[in-house]
């Protein structure tokens, strides 16, 4: 497709289940980036991700979450043992260059997660 | 102190309205700043880049004061269609790319 595509786009969990939210970026996108983004607040970073090399994580809120991009394209985001707080919208992003903060990053419409 | 801070809103004016928000960062050495648009359960979409000597595109207006470490959005003529999430983006580089998001601050536009 054209634009960048997350799937699922709507999961519920039950507190405890893991769960694995996948990105497809742009072809070609060499940055990748995962956001989190709770009810009214804006997108908080989680991860990026240069071709198939993680080179930020600080932004991942413990050890439960856990990003891979093992062939430099589709990424997957895993949270293990849910829990409720974790209820949020996933959001993935690409960009065309290493630079990222000098293009524009687009957003795939987001995986939103409930766990109950 | 958070890295980039915006006035939430709501900001409530009516069409025609001429409206302005700004965002300030605490990054001294950030580069690249954006403005995003996001309407409500949508992904947040590009709305202009922010330049160092200011940039218009068509009824929007953003502004960047290094100075003073904040860049603004200005909204002429305001649209209905204009009623959205507006957030402010601060991108630097370094050995990694981090793009930083605020809050958003919340328009509306009534008729």
């Amino acid at each position: 497709g054209a634009g960048v595509s997350q799937s699922p786009r709507y999961k519920v969990a039950k507190r405890g289940q893991d769960v694995a939210l996948r990105c497809d970026p742009i072809s070609g996108h060499v940055s990748l980036f995962w956001y989190q983004q709770a009810l009214g607040q804006g997108p908080e970073f989680l991860t990026y991700f240069q071709n198939e090399a993680q080179l930020d994580k600080s932004g991942l809120p413990s050890d439960r979450f856990f990003a891979e991009r093992p062939e430099g394209s589709v990424s997957t985001l895993k949270i293990q043992r849910t829990q409720q707080e974790d209820s949020a919208v996933y959001l993935c992003a690409s960009s065309s260059y290493g630079e990222a903060t000098r293009n524009t990053i687009y957003f795939g419409e987001g995986s939103w997660l409930t766990v109950v | 102190r958070k890295e980039v801070e915006q006035d939430p809103g709501p900001f409530n004016v009516p069409e025609g309205a001429t409206v302005a928000f700004n965002c300030t960062y605490s990054n001294s050495a950030s580069q690249s700043f954006f403005w995003y648009r996001q309407d409500c359960r949508k992904e947040p979409k590009l709305l202009m880049s922010v330049y160092s000597s200011g940039n218009e595109d068509g009824r929007f207006t953003a502004q960047l004061n290094r100075a003073s470490q904040y860049i603004s959005l200005l909204i002429r003529d305001s649209k209905l269609s204009d009623s959205a999430t507006y957030l402010c983006v601060d991108a630097f580089y370094s050995s990694a790319s981090k793009i930083i998001f605020g809050s958003g601050t919340r328009l509306s536009i009534r008729p």
